[in-house]
């Protein structure tokens, strides 16, 4: 059975660090998502990666498929970048069938 | 930008009623899928549905549960005997493609059976 590990549950930063999610799993995966929730309940995807790293403004993602591991991180971190992030992943079968994480919260103070 | 959306954003039920979830998919989106987060729990798979068929579906996706695409537009989520463990925040997604396109999410259905 897979299972999603986050690392930390929870996260305090100031505006303005930078910022590291880390999320391990246990069998081969084929693709890898990162989550964003927002506070009122809504999911966002940020990132879909199967190998290396994308960037998308001032996210980056990492994965290593050798060590089972992906990194989320945020640059020059926000207040409004407070949020749940969650990591899930395809082990196989539908695009949709994803094994998710608890979820890091991240909380930004001004 | 289009949106995945989801009515009502909340539904009061008193258990062993029926229920309907309704999502409408991104327009030019293939794929559909419904998740639920139970208060304070992960997000867990229930089932995926494409070419008006289920492709996949999880444990918890048993007998009580169905999906349907009526009309073209709407994909729903049927619950027929709801229990108290069925409160939960249900979420539909879309996907254009299957393998290798991104996941796009409504913004919840939250499930309170009394």
């Amino acid at each position: 059975k897979n299972e999603v590990e986050q690392s930390p549950q929870n996260l305090t930063a100031q505006e303005g660090e930078f910022i590291t999610i880390n999320c391990s799993y246990s069998v081969g995966i084929s693709a890898l998502h990162w989550l964003q929730q927002h506070p009122g309940g809504g999911i966002v995807s940020l990132f879909m990666l199967s190998s290396g790293k994308k960037k998308h403004g001032r996210l980056i993602a990492t994965i290593n498929i050798q060590e089972k591991h992906s990194s989320l991180h945020i640059t020059a971190s926000h207040p409004r970048d407070s949020a749940v992030y969650i990591c899930a992943v395809r082990v196989g079968g539908s695009q949709g069938n994803l094994i998710f994480g608890k979820g890091t919260k991240l909380s930004v103070k001004p | 930008e289009p949106e995945v959306t989801q009515t009502p954003s909340h539904q009061v039920t008193q258990m062993g009623q029926e229920v309907i979830l309704r999502c409408v998919p991104i327009s030019n989106h293939l794929y559909f899928y419904w998740y639920r987060q139970i208060l304070g729990q992960k997000v867990e798979f229930l089932v995926s549905f494409y070419n008006n068929e289920i492709s996949e579906k999880s444990e918890i996706f048993d007998d009580q549960f169905s999906v349907e695409r009526p009309d073209g537009s709407n994909f729903t989520l049927k619950i027929r005997s709801t229990k108290l463990e069925d409160s939960a925040m249900y979420f539909c997604a879309s996907s254009e493609a299957g393998a290798g396109s991104p996941l796009h999410f409504g913004n919840g259905t939250r499930l309170t059976v009394t």
